[in-house]
């Protein structure tokens, strides 16, 4: 079965700093990886996706994610972080899909402190 | 471009009392939708989905139902509210696409508290 694993429940950065929030996976297949981020009483946003090609994946607001097979895991990174990056992120994984249904499996998120 | 919405923003309901939540996708046509709940600011669980009008599954048997009305519009109800209805309560859409990689795009939320 699909799962994806968060295990760091907080991430404290200083602004500034280079910043990893990390997530592994279990797929059967290749897998489909997703971030998305929350800021407080907000819908989730989309950063971006891994599908094929490139290990390194960039996204939106200067983040990226680095994809690595071996190791199945789906690291968000960025360079510098800012205060306002302070948020909750989640990453998923695709399920599996039928009959025009596209499941996304959720980690259990990670909070993000980054202070200034 | 493709916009989502949710209303009401927050609610506070008795226990015992029913519920209507509702979820509309402009800009698209045939989406997938789907209903999700948060509780306590964490993980997210999936209620129940839709990929047509009056077409829904639903992942956990549970006190709330969905229907699909129209073809981007999405309503998550209840008879009788529990207290473990609370949550804050995710719309997403998506729509289908070649190689079934569709991203899911969430609405704002609802904050449902049962008191």
């Amino acid at each position: 079965a699909q799962s994806v694993a968060q295990p760091e429940d907080q991430v404290n950065v200083a602004e500034g700093n280079p910043l990893t929030v990390k997530c592994t996976y279990s797929v059967s297949g290749n897998p489909y990886l997703f971030w998305y981020v929350q800021y407080p009483n907000r819908g989730l946003q989309f950063l971006l996706k891994y599908i094929t090609g490139d290990n390194l994946v960039k996204g939106s607001y200067g983040f990226e994610a680095e994809f690595n097979k071996s190791q199945t895991s789906f690291h968000l990174k960025k360079p510098s972080a800012l205060v306002s990056d302070s948020a909750l992120y989640f990453c998923a994984v695709r399920g599996g899909f039928s009959g025009g249904y596209n499941k996304l499996i959720f980690g259990a998120g990670t909070r993000l402190a980054v202070h200034p | 471009s493709q916009t989502i919405h949710q209303w009401p923003a927050t609610l506070v309901q008795p226990v015992g009392s029913p519920l209507s939540l509702e979820c509309t996708v402009e800009g698209t046509s045939n989406p997938n939708l789907y209903w999700y709940r948060q509780a306590a600011g964490r993980g997210l669980q999936l209620l129940f989905y839709s990929v047509g009008i009056g077409q829904i599954s639903s992942e956990v048997p549970q006190n709330l139902s969905a229907s699909r009305p129209q073809d981007r519009q999405f309503i998550l109800s209840s008879k009788k509210l529990l207290l473990s209805d609370s949550g804050f309560y995710l719309c997403a859409w998506s729509q289908l696409a070649s190689g079934y990689t569709d991203t899911q795009y969430f609405g704002p939320g609802t904050r449902l508290t049962v008191l």
